[in-house]
């Protein structure tokens, strides 16, 4: 069963718009709530992570939200490039265990 | 330093063949973790390796599926009597310790079985 669920499963975007991507959980076990980016023919890469004591993360340009009570986190991309096409993915982790991965939301940021 | 490197890039099989895939972890790193996407499909856990402690190998699919972990550095994972479900990217990852530290991607290795 897959135990993060990730929305949408695509997104089109003009650059500079800001790309919202959505993921909740049900596991209360989990503390610790990573994003990796891949690019075709590479292995994904961490991103950004956020753990449950914080709601809000920024680097850069992209921002992790998280609620805690709604059991819902999210990825937003601000002022995007054609550069962050990609495959993005949410993941889930309770300590001493495997990450939990989202199916992934294929993003194109137009020019 | 190198990032964790796998091998074959890709590799093409006949259904029943056996096939083994490699995975050179970063240097030091004691974890290792070997993972399966398929298309539209995520990543799916198959099995970790921490040290020198006995593997995690809760998300392997069969009993065809097996990895052994040599020297606490080099992974080869093999599956055995391949079936056409089998095609998919093998994804290899390193982390410095296990737990929620970052876990390092190697670039797959791409499996088809015709």
């Amino acid at each position: 069963q897959q135990q993060v669920k990730q929305s949408p499963q695509s997104l089109i975007v003009q650059k500079g718009g800001i790309p919202i991507i959505n993921c909740a959980y049900e596991n209360t076990a989990f503390d610790y709530f990573p994003w990796y980016q891949q690019f075709p023919g590479k292995g994904p890469a961490l991103l950004i992570a956020i753990r449950p004591d914080v709601s809000e993360k920024k680097e850069g340009r992209f921002t992790i939200s998280f609620n805690k009570s709604a059991k819902q986190f999210s990825l937003h991309i601000m002022d995007s490039q054609p550069g962050d096409s990609a495959t993005y993915f949410c993941a889930a982790q309770a300590s001493g265990y495997a990450l939990n991965f989202g199916k992934g939301t294929s993003l194109l940021v137009t020019p | 330093g190198a990032g964790v490197s796998q091998s074959p890039s890709n590799k093409v099989t006949e259904k029943g063949k056996d096939v083994e895939l490699r995975c050179d972890p970063i240097s030091g790193h004691t974890a290792l973790y070997w993972y399966r996407q398929s298309l539209g499909q995520g990543l799916e856990f198959l099995i970790y390796f921490q040290g020198n402690s006995a593997p995690d190998k809760s998300g392997l699919p069969s009993d065809r599926f097996s990895a052994e972990r040599t020297g606490g550095s080099v992974s080869t994972l093999t599956i055995q009597r391949t079936q056409q479900e089998d095609s998919a990217v093998y994804l290899c990852a390193s982390s410095p310790a296990w737990g929620t530290d970052t876990q390092y991607f190697g670039p797959g290795t791409r499996l088809t079985v015709l």
